[in-house]
C-alpha cells in the first residue's frame, strides 16, 4: 500500500515554479522521501530524495517539515517538458534490509504555455 | 551514462501463449527488481533480486509468472498463459545496494494480451 497522499492533478504556468505537496504522516525515523517523475510511456526517472534536510539538486528542490509528515518537491522553472505524472514514495526497509518502494498514483502536472 | 535496458519494447500476444521479457541492470547493480504497471496506475513490485537470488516475490502470481536471473546479471521474466488481465507495462530496475541506494528504471515492455 502507498504510504503517500497526493493531489491527482495539477497546473502550472510555463516559466513560473512548480510546487507538489506530498502527506507521508507514518513515516518512520529511518525512511526516506524519494521523488520519481514519469512521461507519457517511459520508465520513471529519478528526481530527488531526502531524509530531514532540505535537498537540491539540477532538476528540483525537495522541502521537508521538521516533523516529516509533508514534503514538497519545487520545480523551479517549469518548462512544457516537465508534463509528466509525479510519484512520492516512501523508501521502506523491508525484510533483510532491502527497501521497497510502494508507488501510489502521483500527481499529473500540466505545464501550460 | 548507462541505463536500464529492456526488450521488447512493445508485445502483443494472444491470451493462453507464453511470454517473456528481458532486462539487463545498469553495469554493477546487485540488485534488480520487476515492477508492473497498469494503466493509470502506479508500478507495483513483483519480484526483487539480490545477484542471482530472490529476496522478495511476495506480489508474483506464481501459478503463470517467473522471475529468474541466473548469472546475477541479466534478467528474464516470463508469464504461462498470459491472461487479458496481464496487459500492462513491464519495468524493470537495478540500484547499486539494496539498502541504501536509489533505483533506476528501464524503458519498460509495453504488454498487450488479446
Amino acid at each position: 500500500d502507498a504510504k503517500t497522499t497526493q493531489p491527482t492533478s495539477m497546473d502550472c504556468a510555463e516559466g513560473r515554479a512548480a510546487n507538489l505537496p506530498c502527506n507521508h504522516s507514518t513515516i518512520s525515523g529511518n525512511e526516506y522521501v524519494y521523488w520519481y517523475r514519469q512521461i507519457h510511456s517511459q520508465g520513471p526517472q529519478y528526481i530527488i530524495h531526502g531524509l530531514k534536510n532540505n535537498e537540491t539538486n539540477e532538476m528540483a528542490s525537495l522541502i521537508i517539515t521538521e516533523d516529516r509528515k509533508s514534503s514538497t518537491l519545487i520545480l523551479p522553472h517549469a518548462t512544457l517538458r516537465d508534463t509528466a505524472v509525479y510519484y512520492c514514495i516512501v523508501r521502506v526497509v523491508g525484510t533483510y534490509n532491502f527497501n521497497k518502494f510502494y508507488f501510489g498514483s502521483g500527481t499529473k502536472l500540466n505545464v501550460k504555455p | 551514462e548507462a541505463e536500464v535496458a529492456q526488450s521488447p519494447r512493445y508485445k502483443i500476444t494472444e491470451k493462453s501463449q507464453a511470454v517473456a521479457f528481458w532486462c539487463d541492470p545498469i553495469s554493477g547493480h546487485a540488485t534488480l527488481y520487476w515492477y508492473r504497471q497498469i494503466l493509470g496506475q502506479g508500478p507495483e513490485l513483483l519480484v526483487q533480486f539480490q545477484d542471482e537470488s530472490v529476496v522478495d516475490d511476495s506480489q508474483l502470481p506464481k501459478d503463470r509468472f517467473s522471475a529468474e536471473r541466473l548469472k546475477g546479471v541479466d534478467s528474464t521474466l516470463k508469464i504461462q498463459p498470459a491472461e487479458l488481465g496481464d496487459s500492462a507495462m513491464y519495468l524493470c530496475a537495478s540500484s547499486l545496494e539494496a539498502a541504501k541506494e536509489t533505483q533506476y528504471f528501464g524503458p519498460g515492455t509495453r504488454l498487450l494480451v488479446l
